[in-house]
């Protein structure tokens, strides 16, 4: 059981490249979440997934896509990254909705964006 | 725009020593949680209360919740090296979405 994973770990892009980042969990949680972490800023909600098929933005979406491949895959790409982007980004996941449900992270991507 | 703020940004002290932080905002929450998080890696709940008032302890920790729910602190006893980490506090804002402090990074000196 390894709980949720994400590729890669690092990355480093030029402004104007594309990449995707990877997440999936493996405890059969509906609802998936993607952030960025800044310092000083906390933890920022990009987009979510409440359930497989659905996707939702979060606070600060602008930049990003994201896919909900099936229950235990969903995806977070960067069409044209820009130097704004680098940040750590985390992926999460709970068994449902409720906002008093663990939300189980991932070990983060660090990105740079040159 | 909910927010939530917490104090101090960073807190350094010795080991054996008592500390609380502080998680508060000018809105309700339905409930709120306690992350920690360390170097590399993401964040894990310690706590979450629901209930205006409520205290909970685990541990050394102690978590409560305000009478109003606008508010929340956390108080470790004789904190110990292990103690070390960003402490995120996280309220329930829409279903799905949590409103996250920008944490409290706690540095325990042996």
């Amino acid at each position: 059981n390894a709980g949720v994973t994400q590729t890669p770990k690092f990355q480093v892009l030029k402004t104007g490249q594309s990449m995707t980042l990877q997440c999936a969990q493996d405890m059969n949680h509906n609802s998936m979440y993607w952030y960025r972490q800044d310092p000083g800023m906390g933890l920022r909600l990009i987009y979510y997934s409440a359930s497989e098929g659905t996707t939702d933005k979060g606070e600060v979406p602008n930049g990003y896509n994201v896919s909900r491949l099936n229950k235990r895959e969903f995806s977070l790409r960067l069409e044209s990254a820009a130097p704004s982007q680098t940040s750590v980004y985390f992926c999460a996941s709970r068994t449902s909705g409720s906002n008093t449900d663990t939300q189980y992270f991932g070990p983060g991507t660090r990105l740079t964006v040159l | 725009t909910q927010l939530l703020e917490q104090s101090p940004q960073f807190l350094s002290i010795q080991e054996g020593e008592n500390l609380t932080v502080y998680c508060n905002s000018s809105s309700v929450f339905s409930s709120l949680q306690w992350y920690r998080q360390e170097p590399g890696e993401g964040p894990v709940l310690l706590v979450t209360v629901v209930t205006g008032g409520e205290v909970k302890k685990l541990k050394r920790l102690t978590f409560q919740f305000g009478d109003a729910r606008k508010d929340s602190s956390l108080h470790i006893t004789a904190a110990q090296p292990g103690d070390t980490g960003l402490y995120l506090c996280a309220g329930a804002a829409s279903n799905y979405q949590l409103i996250w402090g920008a944490g409290t990074k706690l540095i325990i000196k042996p």
